[in-house]
């Protein structure tokens, strides 16, 4: 069935370090990707979207590229913030609904 | 309401006791979505409403769980006979029409299993 492998956290990160957090995926056919994050005491959201393979999604200078050739959807910042501590979740849209990895907590230091 | 709401945002119960969680959609999104999230587990798939029906139910735990969804909005999951496996944050979400990315969740119900 449809997966999602992201990379273990906790990711301790200085501010203005670099991010990546990785994600993997397995699917049959074209799925849509995203990356959703969940800040200390609120809800999921939606941080970005790649539909198609080569798509590129990006918000608050967050980047992710849609890799069909390594079924890879990889997070990126150039320079976190303390702001940007959060739980970072990947997802594919499955069959009616999505399936998310076990989340990726980023703890950014002043 | 502006977002979705859940209720209660908290519960302690005992073992064996049953429970109901509630969900109030975004007025209009036709489609919900109940996940469970647990420590270590991510985002476990539950249940899904089109309208008032259920069209995929494949991730409830056992049939000590079950969920309605009454016209066309609140959604109430309820578990019987509480287990101290059930403790988790049970999330509701909502979407306009069919569009199975752009899920708008509310901020959880946790629940603890004495």
């Amino acid at each position: 069935g449809d997966s999602v492998t992201q990379m273990e956290g906790p990711v301790t990160l200085s501010e203005e370090a670099f991010l990546t957090i990785n994600c993997t995926y397995t699917a049959t056919g074209y799925p849509s990707l995203f990356w959703y994050v969940q800040y200390p005491g609120e809800g999921l959201q939606l941080l970005l979207k790649a539909t198609k393979a080569d798509d590129k999604g990006s918000n608050k200078g967050f980047e992710a590229t849609y890799r069909k050739e390594t079924t890879s959807f990889h997070l990126e910042k150039g320079s976190v913030q303390v702001s940007d501590s959060a739980v970072y979740f990947c997802a594919l849209s499955g069959f009616q609904k999505l399936v998310f990895g076990t989340g990726t907590r980023l703890l950014v230091s002043p | 309401g502006a977002g979705v709401s859940q209720s209660p945002s908290n519960k302690v119960t005992e073992k064996g006791k049953d429970v109901e969680l509630r969900c109030d959609p975004i007025s209009g999104h036709t489609a919900l979505y109940w996940y469970r999230q647990s420590l270590g587990q991510g985002l476990e798939f539950l249940i899904y409403f089109q309208g008032n029906s259920a069209p995929d139910k494949s991730g409830l735990p056992s049939d000590r769980f079950s969920a309605e969804r009454t016209g066309g909005s609140v959604s109430t999951l309820t578990i019987q006979r509480t287990q101290q496996e059930d403790s988790a944050v049970y999330l509701c979400a909502s979407v306009a029409g069919r569009n199975t990315g752009e899920l708008f969740f509310g901020e959880g119900s946790r629940l603890t299993v004495l």
